[in-house]
């Protein structure tokens, strides 16, 4: 079955830092992936997601990397800021069109 | 536009019980669909409805059930509670139009019933 190994479990970074977290997944039908937000007492919210024809998305200070090769991606998190702190999921899909989810990164950024 | 909203919040059952939850999705999204959220397998789909026809289906067991109303609002139904089912409930909503959930859809979720299992 499709897995989705994330990456550091938690994840403490300074104010002003830069927040990395990794994905890596083992076969995947569909080239299309999502990172999703979530807030304590909230549902998931789709962050920025990328499709692998290009190797690097940028949304604001969110950047996704990709590398298809090695069958990973990453979420870089410029200048991390307090309300940054929440739990990052990434996710592939599977070949039965269903969502597969990482366990979750919980990220804490300190003022 | 208000967002998906679940009911009820919060739910304590016991073993044996069986309950419903409701979803209620953003409207004009006809496509919902169903995850458990737990802290040890994180989020594992459940199913998805659109237009009142279960298009998809994730590997629970047969305890775990759902339907879709003409309104798009949708139930699901867990029965012979077990204290594994101890979990967070989450609905999302697409608004794709026609053929169910596709892979570039955003979801958007709502906040989850959290169901309690004694």
């Amino acid at each position: 079955q499709q897995q989705v190994k994330q990456s550091p479990q938690s994840l403490i970074v300074q104010k002003g830092g830069i927040s990395i977290i990794n994905c890596a997944y083992e076969n995947t039908a569909f080239d299309y992936f999502p990172w999703y937000q979530q807030f304590p007492g909230k549902g998931p919210a789709l962050l920025i997601a990328i499709r692998p024809d290009v190797s690097e998305k940028k949304e604001g200070r969110f950047t996704i990397s990709f590398n298809k090769s090695a069958k990973q991606f990453s979420l870089h998190i410029m200048d991390s800021q307090p309300g940054d702190s929440a739990t990052y999921f990434c996710a592939a899909w599977d070949s039965n069109y269903q969502l597969i989810w990482g366990a979750g990164t919980k990220l804490i950024i300190k003022p | 536009k208000a967002g998906v909203t679940q009911t009820p919040r919060y739910l304590i059952k016991t073993r044996g019980q069986q309950v419903t939850l409701s979803c209620s999705p953003i409207s004009g999204h006809r496509s919902v669909s169903w995850y458990q959220q737990t802290p040890g397998q994180g989020l594992q789909f459940l199913f998805e409805y659109f237009s009142e026809t279960q298009r998809n289906k994730g590997n629970f067991p047969g305890r775990f059930s759902g339907r879709q109303f003409s309104n798009s609002r949708s139930e699901m139904n867990v029965s012979t509670l077990e204290l594994g089912d101890s979990a967070l409930y989450l609905c999302a909503s697409s608004p794709r139009t026609s053929g169910g959930l596709h892979l570039t859809d955003t979801q958007y979720f709502g906040p989850g019933t959290r169901l309690t299992v004694l």
